[in-house]
């Protein structure tokens, strides 16, 4: 079965540059979820997909990021535009349900230059 | 106080130890725990899930879950070389929180 499948995996951009990454979920898993992970810490939520519905953004900048699910499958994550604060590796996980056992795809490290 | 808290580390242990990994949580109402071992320029893997409170073994991995205490642990008896990496802890409560992690080198 494969697994998680997100890309690209690395991608370096200008700030104010657009940047977007795309997340390929486990077959069958209704909860997705994109983080954001900086060296030394662990991953911070950034938004929660329950089927095609966003059921928790409250971390997400509203401001630059936006998401979508379409049709409650792949999820895109982009930036608009990007600032040298969010080099950071971008995961996306899955999982069958809230609280049930989530698996990470390779990440994309994004550096903004 | 952070939501999921993790002692950074570095936890040395000589191979062929125990290694012993906690972590504490805030919310009382949390229903999910999870163990994930991350080595250095990859993602998290899952090795340990657990729900109800006591042990729950799998090979050379144990994890421990007291409600209670809002504690959470993670043994590892015959440590290897291998098992060198950073261990997060993840709690679901109403979303799925991860700690700092934990920094382990197992010493040949």
């Amino acid at each position: 079965e494969a697994g998680v499948v997100q890309s690209p995996r690395y991608k370096i951009i200008e700030k104010k540059q657009p940047v977007a990454f795309w997340c390929n979920p486990i077959s069958g898993h209704n909860t997705l979820y994109w983080y954001l992970q900086n060296l030394g810490q662990g991953p911070e939520l950034l938004i929660r997909y329950e089927n095609e519905e966003a059921v928790d953004d409250s971390q997400l900048p509203k401001d630059r990021f936006s998401a979508e699910r379409l049709k409650g499958v792949d999820s895109t994550l982009k930036i608009q535009p990007a600032e040298l604060g969010d080099s950071a590796v971008y995961l996306c996980a899955s999982s069958f349900g809230a609280g049930t056992e989530a698996f990470f795809g390779q990440g994309t490290r994004l550096t903004v230059v | 106080q952070k939501e999921v808290e993790q002692n950074s580390g570095p936890l040395s242990v000589p191979e062929g130890a125990i290694a012993s990994l906690n972590c504490t949580y805030s919310d009382r109402g949390s229903q999910s725990f999870f163990w994930y071992r991350q080595y250095s320029g990859k993602s998290p893997e899952l090795i340990m899930s657990i729900y109800s409170n006591g042990d729950k073994e799998d090979g050379r991995f144990t994890a421990q879950l007291n409600k209670a205490s809002q504690y959470v642990s993670l043994l590892i008896r015959d440590s290897q070389p291998s098992d060198s990496a950073t261990y997060l802890c993840a709690v679901y409560g109403n979303k799925l929180v991860f700690g700092a992690g934990t920094i382990l080198r197992v010493k040949s």
